[in-house]
């Protein structure tokens, strides 16, 4: 089992720029979520995809989007960046049948 | 639609003592029901998980947690805590997935829970 990872740990955009963040799940884990976390407050659904599909979206604008790969990959692509973007940001993935997700250790967001 | 409330936003107890963390919950289908810890900068990591099974869920690292429908709670406890058990507790409802839907986390606000000396 190699875990979820993600990349880059920390990162820093100016407000208006383009942002992407990518994820490595675990082989055979076909089902990829990602979630926001602001500072203090639990995390965030911002959408999820099954099979490199979007299944499931969250109340995030369409400047939020995503793409899954079939190596079990996955990016989240953030345009237009505005300063309340700025959380940790967590991807979460499982296999079909199983009923939690295995979660990486997030990339910190900060947007000046 | 469903909901998690956690009851404390800050827990602190002594090393040794009971851990108790609450939460309630909302949900219009049977509810999975999850607890996650998170340590400072890093990731969720899964304590335990109710999936309609038996009602009360031992979890990792001594951690346990009774599903009470009629009183739509999920409350962690520890009969002894460890300094190690600093941390923050989030406690998460899903609908129960489909093959290709569902399983999307409603999380709460978390709880930090510190341990003292």
């Amino acid at each position: 089992e190699t875990g979820v990872t993600q990349s880059p740990t920390h990162l820093i955009k100016t407000r208006g720029q383009q942002v992407t963040l990518r994820c490595s799940s675990q082989s055979g884990h076909n089902t990829v979520s990602w979630y926001q976390q602001a500072l203090g407050q639990g995390p965030q659904f911002i959408f999820q995809y099954y099979r490199e599909e979007e299944n499931g979206r969250g109340n995030f604008p369409p400047r939020f989007s995503g793409l899954q790969f079939p190596n079990y990959s996955s990016e989240l692509n953030v345009n237009a960046l505005e300063l309340d973007d700025s959380a940790l940001y967590l991807c979460a993935s499982r296999t079909q049948g199983v009923d939690g997700y295995t979660f990486g250790s997030g990339t910190r967001l900060t947007v000046v | 639609a469903q909901s998690v409330t956690q009851l404390g936003s800050h827990v602190s107890v002594s090393e040794g003592a009971l851990v108790l963390l609450r939460c309630n919950y909302s949900s219009s289908v049977p509810p999975y029901l999850f607890w996650y810890v998170q340590y400072p900068n890093q990731g969720l990591q899964l304590l335990l998980k109710y999936t309609s099974a038996a009602t009360l869920v031992k979890g990792i690292n001594g951690f346990e947690a009774e599903f009470k429908k009629s009183e739509t709670s999920f409350h962690l406890t520890k009969p002894s805590a460890h300094m190690s058990d600093a941390a923050e507790y989030f406690c998460a409802v899903s609908a129960r997935p489909s093959y290709n839907q569902g399983g999307k986390l409603i999380f709460g606000q978390g709880t930090e829970l510190s341990v003292k000396p």
